[in-house]
Parts: C-alpha cells; structure tokens; sequence
C-alpha cells in the first residue's frame, strides 16, 4: 500500500529550530513536497526535493534521502505565523499525488 | 496570482440530496483536484483531470462523479448525500502533471450531511 508517516504534533518556542519529519511508502516516486495550511486557510505549496540532498528557501530548508524514503522540513528562526499544519506530499506512478496526515506545529513565545 | 475559486465556503444538505460542488480556476491549468479533508487522515484525493471532459478516479472516488465541460471549471457531484460525506472539500489546480508544479488550492467548502 501507499502511506506517508509524519508526526501528528510539534511544539516549539519562537526563535527556534524545529525539524517535522516524513517517511514514505509509495509505487513510484517522483519527489517529496511540502505544503503549509494555516487554520481555516488553503494548503499552500513550501517546497519539492526530486534529487537527494537539502533545498534552502529562506527560513525553510527541505531535505531528501530516496535511498531511506525519508525527508524532512527544517524551519529556523521560528516565528508566531508558522503556527501551521504541515503536510508532506509524494507523487505515485499514477502521477497522483498523495498527501501524510499532516504535523500540527505549536509556536510559543 | 493563481486564483482558485469554490463556490461555496459552507454547505449544510440532507440525506440522500443530490450535491454539486464547483470550482473555477483562473490560469488556465490543465489539471485539477478534488480532495477531501478530515481530521487525522489528511488529504485524500477523489478525482482529477488532466483535460477537459477527462477524468481519473483518484484513492476514494466511491460515493463521487466528477464533470470537466470546460477547462477551467471542474465540478465535483455527490449522488446521493450521507452522513459519511460531511467533509472539507478543497480543489485544486496545476500547469502540468509534473510534481515540481505545485497544487493551487482553493479555500476549501466545508459540507455538513445531516
């Protein structure tokens, strides 16, 4: 079967580094992405690894290691307005693509 | 900017009531989505186009239909309304089937089945 594995919630203090993880289990693979959804908001696209290694955007940094079906979202210098849900996403050999269950990240002052 | 548009933001029907929900996207993108949204499952894919007139089931289309007339606007249906379908639903829409194209979503249309 298909599944993506994330942690369900993470709490962080402002200013701080936090690292939300995602293991996956897919037929075929074309890439990890990640997307943000604040509370009431629609999913908004972060970033996509297709090659193993670190992507830096800005605060947000994205990781992938194919060979371990692992990535991670980095986010530095953490702020109030990150307080989001994250959602990894991989596209299967249907070019369909499927989405974890979402990490509810908590920032507190 | 991509804008995605869901007609309605919340939705209450009854059972057994025959639903449309609309989407319009203003890019003119060749792909769109339906997903629903539930708490602690995610974002599960119904259907999506690539193309007009043309659609894909996506991991749980049952309960659903889907209609692409036109290019830019992509319905999904609901047949037969249950309970079991009250959801947030949100489209989407995409340049290309590439995952380096991101998902443009929609606000989402939050449907209460009684």
């Amino acid at each position: 079967g298909q599944s993506l594995e994330q942690p369900s919630e993470v709490t962080a203090v402002e200013g701080a580094i936090v690292q939300i993880n995602c293991t996956y289990q897919t037929s075929g693979f074309y890439g990890l992405s990640w997307y943000q959804q604040h509370d009431g908001g629609a999913p908004t696209f972060l970033s996509y690894n297709a090659l193993d290694g670190l992507e830096e955007t800005g605060r947000f940094s994205s990781f992938l290691s194919r060979s371990d079906s692992y990535g991670y979202l980095l986010l530095q210098e953490l702020q109030m307005k990150d307080s989001a849900s994250y959602f990894c996403a991989v596209m299967d050999s249907s070019y369909k693509l499927i989405f974890g269950s979402g990490t509810r990240l908590l920032v507190r002052p | 900017d991509v804008k995605v548009t869901q007609s309605s933001r919340y939705l209450v029907k009854r059972t057994g009531e025959k639903v449309f929900l609309e989407c319009v996207q203003d890019m003119d993108h060749e792909n769109m989505f339906w997903y629903r949204q539930d708490p602690g499952l995610g974002l599960r894919l119904i259907y999506f186009s690539y193309d007009v007139k043309m659609k894909e089931k996506g991991d749980i289309p049952e309960g659903y239909s889907v209609s692409r007339e036109k290019k830019e606007r992509f319905s999904l249906i609901l047949e037969s309304a249950s309970t079991n379908q009250t959801s947030m639903y949100l489209c989407a829409s995409s340049p290309s089937t590439g995952q380096s194209s991101p998902l443009h979503f929609g606000n989402g249309t939050r449907l209460t089945v009684t």
